[in-house]
């Protein structure tokens, strides 16, 4: 069974930090790895891919990967009101085009 | 650009009753498709993926089904449904040589 985990939260952080939001992943053989953010009551909309060891940033995003840990984040810096969501992480396995998603972290960015 | 609908937005369904919830997508051709189902705090579950006309792939067997009979029209169907068929109910779409997936704007499905 291929499992994505993440920590349910909520994390709560003030407006202008960085918000940090992990997923760990049981495939090792998983080769790319998605960001989505989804707020309450819409559908996920992808903001991040990544595909190889280490940090690629879009704006005020980071997303991080460390595939000998098995191990991917998301840095959100400068944190805004407009921020607050559910993130959900997914990761891509094997030789189909199936994603596998995390329950999501709801972030709560406070002004 | 590319775009993908979904209808209806909401839809409340007595227990045993059909459904059938439709997805298109526009401004490409020969997507791979997606049926997702979220329920209330769970994850997104895979319920049926296409790669080209009349091509389905069910992931969880249950009393759903799925049809592609165009390129871009994706439908998802059930005879008789139940009340753990609640849920919201997500169309997506990838590029037929990428694993980005973009989502529909979603069907709220409430069963009575």
């Amino acid at each position: 069974q291929k499992e994505v985990e993440q920590n349910s939260g909520p994390l709560s952080v003030p407006e202008g930090a960085i918000a940090s939001l992990n997923c760990t992943y049981s495939d090792r053989g998983s080769q790319s790895f998605f960001w989505y953010r989804q707020y309450s009551g819409k559908s996920p909309e992808l903001i991040m891919s990544i595909y190889s060891n280490g940090d690629k940033e879009d704006g005020r995003f980071t997303a991080q990967l460390n595939k000998a840990s098995q191990y991917v984040s998301l840095l959100i810096r400068d944190s805004q009101p407009s921020d607050s969501a559910t993130y959900l992480c997914a990761v891509k396995g094997g030789s189909n085009y199936k994603l596998t998603f995390g329950k999501g972290t709801l972030l709560t960015v406070n002004p | 650009s590319q775009t993908i609908h979904q209808w209806p937005a909401t839809l409340v369904q007595p227990v045993g009753s059909p459904l059938s919830l439709e997805c298109t997508v526009e401004g490409t051709s020969n997507p791979n498709l997606y049926w997702y189902r979220q329920a209330a705090g769970r994850g997104l579950q895979l319920l049926f993926y296409s790669v080209g006309i009349g091509q389905i792939s069910s992931e969880v067997p249950q009393n759903l089904s799925a049809s592609r009979p165009q390129d871009r029209q994706f439908i998802l169907s059930s005879k008789k449904l139940l009340l753990s068929d609640s849920g919201f109910y997500l169309c997506a779409w990838s590029k037929t040589d990428s694993y980005e997936q973009y989502f529909g704007p979603g069907t709220r499905l409430t069963v009575t």
